[in-house]
């Protein structure tokens, strides 16, 4: 079946350090794949996504590039802030109204 | 502004009883979502709509029901059947329901059974 699998949180890093939290999926046919983040005690809001193989999305300084060789959809940022703190969630679809989703990483920033 | 809003922000609730959460869009979605998270999980979908009057079962639909009377409106009922209902509850719309339509979360409703 599908799935989504992150990495285990909670990542910690010191502000301006490279980020990545890799995540890989296993999924049959063509997914897009998507990353939502959560701030404290709010609901989730797309971060960036990618609809075919070798796209790349791109929001507020965060890249990911849809590897489907690698079955891979890693979030990276040069230099996070610690306004950057958050739950991020990889999730795919590849059929009408189901998203499946990664169990979320939780990302700290310490100024 | 478009968005989702949702009601209240926290609810607490005695065992045995049932309670509806709200869930509005102005988005102008076909489109809308229940979701479930538990801490340290991922989102579970409750139930889904596709158009007015319509709705299905998703993932962990026991002990919810919800209705679709409205294009902006999906409201969840918890009832007592539900075993575990103490979670943090999310509602979502998209345009449609295409694998690659984003869907839209609202702020949540967190609900606690005392």
């Amino acid at each position: 079946g599908n799935s989504v699998t992150q990495m285990e949180g909670p990542v910690t890093l010191s502000e301006e350090a490279f980020l990545t939290i890799n995540c890989t999926y296993t999924a049959t046919g063509y997914p897009s794949l998507f990353w939502y983040v959560q701030y404290p005690g709010e609901g989730l809001q797309l971060l960036l996504k990618a609809t075919k193989a070798d796209d790349k999305g791109s929001n507020k300084g965060f890249e990911a590039t849809y590897r489907k060789e690698t079955t891979s959809f890693h979030l990276e940022k040069g230099s996070v802030q610690v306004s950057d703190s958050a739950v991020y969630f990889c999730a795919l679809s590849t059929s009408n109204y189901q998203l499946i989703w990664g169990a979320g990483t939780k990302l700290i920033i310490k100024p | 502004d478009g968005g989702i809003t949702q009601s209240p922000k926290y609810l607490f609730r005695k065992e045995g009883q049932n309670v509806t959460l709200s869930c509005e869009q102005n988005l102008n979605h076909d489109a809308m979502y229940w979701y479930r998270q538990d801490p340290g999980q991922g989102l579970r979908l409750i139930y889904y709509s596709q158009i007015v009057n319509d709705f299905q079962k998703g993932d962990i639909a026991e002990g919810y029901s919800v209705s679709r009377e409205k294009k902006e409106s999906f409201p969840l009922t918890v009832t007592s059947a539900q075993k575990n209902p103490t979670a943090f509850y999310l509602c979502a719309s998209s345009i449609g329901g295409e694998p690659t339509d984003t869907q839209y979360f609202g702020p949540g409703t967190r609900l606690t059974v005392l």
